[in-house]
């Protein structure tokens, strides 16, 4: 049962204008959000978080948007950049004796184009 | 100098032979997880460790054993390899006095022939 959904593998942009990346979650008791980017050969980098008690979060380039009635968060890259071209990871923690447990989507690359 | 290192990046072994990863931090957090990561697929949690003397199973525990020699060392280790064990590994970090926010490692490309 796939609890953190990221339906589009891929995402091409031009750069210079806004990149959008979804997510959908199942599980009402997740109450923390992350984003991950993930260049080949690296390990995941952390990006930005939003708590359940926002529904925004900013920083600089990058701001997650966090919908909970509809279970959706999106992450806007403006303006994107071809150093943005990466894979970006949705993760979602929360709930009773999950404390740190991230439970991961299975990912969007993201293509900037020149 | 990485926060957290993983050695060996790259390993080919044959199926049955015993592996062992290893993960170091220098971030003096005390939560240490191992996740694989197969082609298409999203990060699966393996084990992980809330304290030196606190290991737990996650998602995917069966064939993998881990040990936590001391808050900055986890190793992971595949008792006897076999080819569907064949993914990216990766190490994480958190602080359990800060947010659920985890640091990864640079990863280890495991090949079971």
């Amino acid at each position: 049962d796939q609890q953190v959904k990221q339906n589009s593998p891929s995402l091409s942009v031009q750069e210079g204008r806004i990149s959008i990346l979804n997510c959908d979650y199942t599980n009402s008791m997740f109450d923390y959000f992350l984003w991950y980017k993930k260049y080949p050969a690296e390990g995941p980098t952390f990006l930005i978080s939003i708590s359940s008690i926002k529904d925004k979060n900013e920083d600089g380039r990058f701001t997650v948007f966090l919908n909970k009635s509809a279970k959706h968060l999106s992450l806007h890259i403006v303006p994107s950049q071809p150093g943005d071209s990466a894979v970006y990871f949705c993760a979602a923690s929360g709930g009773t004796g999950t404390a740190s447990k991230l439970t991961f989507g299975t990912g969007t690359r993201l293509q900037v184009m020149l | 100098d990485a926060d957290v290192t993983q050695t060996p990046r790259n390993r080919i072994t044959k199926t049955g032979k015993r592996i062992m990863l290893e993960c170091s931090q220098t971030k003096g957090h005390d939560r240490m997880y191992w996740y694989r990561q197969d082609p298409g697929l999203g990060l699966q949690l393996i084990y992980y460790s809330f304290d030196v003397k606190d290991i737990n199973k996650g998602e995917i525990s069966d064939g993998y054993s881990v040990s936590r020699q001391a808050q900055a060392k986890f190793s992971l280790s595949l008792e006897s390899a076999i080819p569907n064990q064949t993914a990216l590994y990766f190490c994480a970090t958190s602080d359990r006095r800060s947010t659920d926010t985890q640091y990864f490692g640079p990863g280890t490309r495991l090949t079971v022939l």
